[in-house]
């Protein structure tokens, strides 16, 4: 079992739509949890970032780790075909050995059609 | 601001060639990760370079080393090339006291793309 689980896609929504993306991690030692965007021959962007449980929002952008579940979601509202790239989920352990490097999902990659 | 430059953009490599990448971190950062992206695939992190050392490894062969200068700078060489070498090398850079206070924020490039025939 990998690490961390992302569904691939693609995903496919009408501009407008609210969209919902999400991994899961088997690492409880993960504390902290992000989501970067990847455009074509681009590298990844850093959209947002939690730290342990709860929620986040940033304009359109809302994250959400729940640790007991060991599942972390993005959601984007109002979805722009701007919005269309891989988002990529990552995250990392809090201390320790191996505490500065991320472990990211597979992506998913996202169309929006206007 | 420049943020974090990558050079070759694109090589191509045949298989047991040795390949050296190199990266300039986003201005005021000290601290420069590698990162392998294969198609379709998250990236998966080579290693990290602070104060010019080694300070760690992701599960990749000694085959992969790498340097960083003291102008922060950093390279990436592979020897005994592969076909499975062949990916996206991303290079991010960050703030050693960022990395320490808050979330990993790293600075990714645009990644220089490898295929190994």
């Amino acid at each position: 079992q990998k690490e961390v689980e992302q569904d691939p896609g693609p995903l496919s929504v009408p501009e407008g739509a609210i969209v919902s993306l999400n991994c899961t991690y088997s690492n409880s030692a993960f504390q902290y949890f992000m989501w970067y965007r990847q455009y074509s021959r681009k590298g990844p962007e850093l959209l947002m970032y939690t730290y342990s449980s709860g929620n986040k929002e940033d304009g359109r952008f809302t994250a959400q780790v729940d640790k007991s579940s060991k599942y972390i979601s993005l959601f984007i509202r109002d979805s722009q075909p701007s919005d269309s790239a891989t988002y990529l989920c990552a995250m990392r352990r809090g201390s320790g050995a191996g505490s500065y490097q991320l472990t990211f999902g597979k992506g998913t990659k996202l169309s929006v059609i206007p | 601001d420049a943020g974090v430059t990558q050079s070759p953009t694109h090589l191509i490599k045949t298989r047991g060639q040795q390949v050296t990448l190199r990266c300039s971190p986003k201005s005021g950062h000290d601290t420069v990760s590698w990162y392998q992206q294969a198609l379709g695939q998250g990236p998966q992190f080579i290693f990290q370079y602070y104060e010019e050392e080694e300070r760690q490894r992701g599960n990749f062969p000694d085959r992969f080393s790498g340097h960083q200068f003291p102008n922060y700078s950093s390279e990436l060489n592979v020897n005994a090339l592969l076909l499975g070498d062949s990916a996206l090398y991303l290079c991010a850079s960050s703030q050693r006291q960022s990395l320490l206070r808050v979330a990993n924020v790293l600075t990714f490039g645009a990644g220089s793309r490898l295929t190994v025939l």
